[in-house]
């Protein structure tokens, strides 16, 4: 069974720039988020996606952070304008509806984000 | 407000030398307490599901329980493969809430 894949790994770019990082879940699996884990830190819930809908935005800064699930498959987490505080790294998670309290959530590598 | 503390952050052990991992919470509402296993430059990796205080589950060197206030990880005679962060995260209704980790290397 293939895993969640994200992309880039890697991205190094300068304040004030724009970023865009990718995520295909799993397949079937309906629920999605996004999470940014900066160093040192466990992972922090920005957005959860229940099919193509937004189910949790709370700590999603909207001012500068979007992000979209269009056909409720794969997603993307869009950063603009960053700041040096956005270094990270973003996690997305997928897992099959209705198994949340089994708590196994399904992560994918990571994009590693670098602001100068 | 929800918080999860682990501690130690850091975990230095020699190979076969046993040690835990504590991870105490504040959240109202547990529906379930979860431990996950981080290696470096990897996402987290679903190790155990804990619901009830006094439950106990275990995976080769690894068990994991819970009392009413937090829950413990023992490490039994590690070895070098278990160096990785352990991250523990908390569930009320609906959110998960992370505690920061704990990084345990082993030794040969």
């Amino acid at each position: 069974e293939a895993g969640v894949a994200q992309s880039p790994r890697y991205k190094i770019i300068e304040k004030r720039q724009s970023v865009a990082f990718w995520c295909n879940p799993i397949s079937g699996h309906a629920t999605l988020y996004w999470y940014q884990q900066i160093l040192g830190q466990g992972p922090k819930l920005l957005i959860q996606f229940q099919n193509n809908g937004v189910v949790d935005d709370s700590q999603l800064p909207k001012d500068r952070f979007s992000a979209e699930r269009l056909k409720g498959v794969d997603s993307t987490l869009k950063i603009q304008p960053a700041k040096l505080e956005d270094s990270a790294v973003y996690l997305c998670a997928s897992r099959v509806p209705g198994q949340l309290l089994t708590g196994e959530l399904f992560f994918g590598e990571g994009s590693r984000l670098t602001v100068l | 407000e929800d918080q999860v503390t682990q501690s130690p952050e850091a975990l230095r052990l020699q190979e076969g030398e046993s040690s835990s991992l504590n991870c105490s919470y504040t959240v109202s509402g547990l529906r379930g307490l979860f431990w996950y296993r981080q290696d470096p430059g990897k996402g987290p990796e679903f190790l155990f599901t804990l619901y009830s205080a006094g439950e106990e589950k275990e995976k080769e060197r690894l068990k994991a329980t819970l009392t009413k206030k937090e829950s413990f990880l023992h490490i039994t005679a590690p070895k070098p493969e278990d160096s990785a962060t352990y991250l523990c995260a908390a569930l009320n209704d609906y959110k998960l809430s992370f505690g920061a980790g704990t990084t345990v290397t082993v030794r040969a």
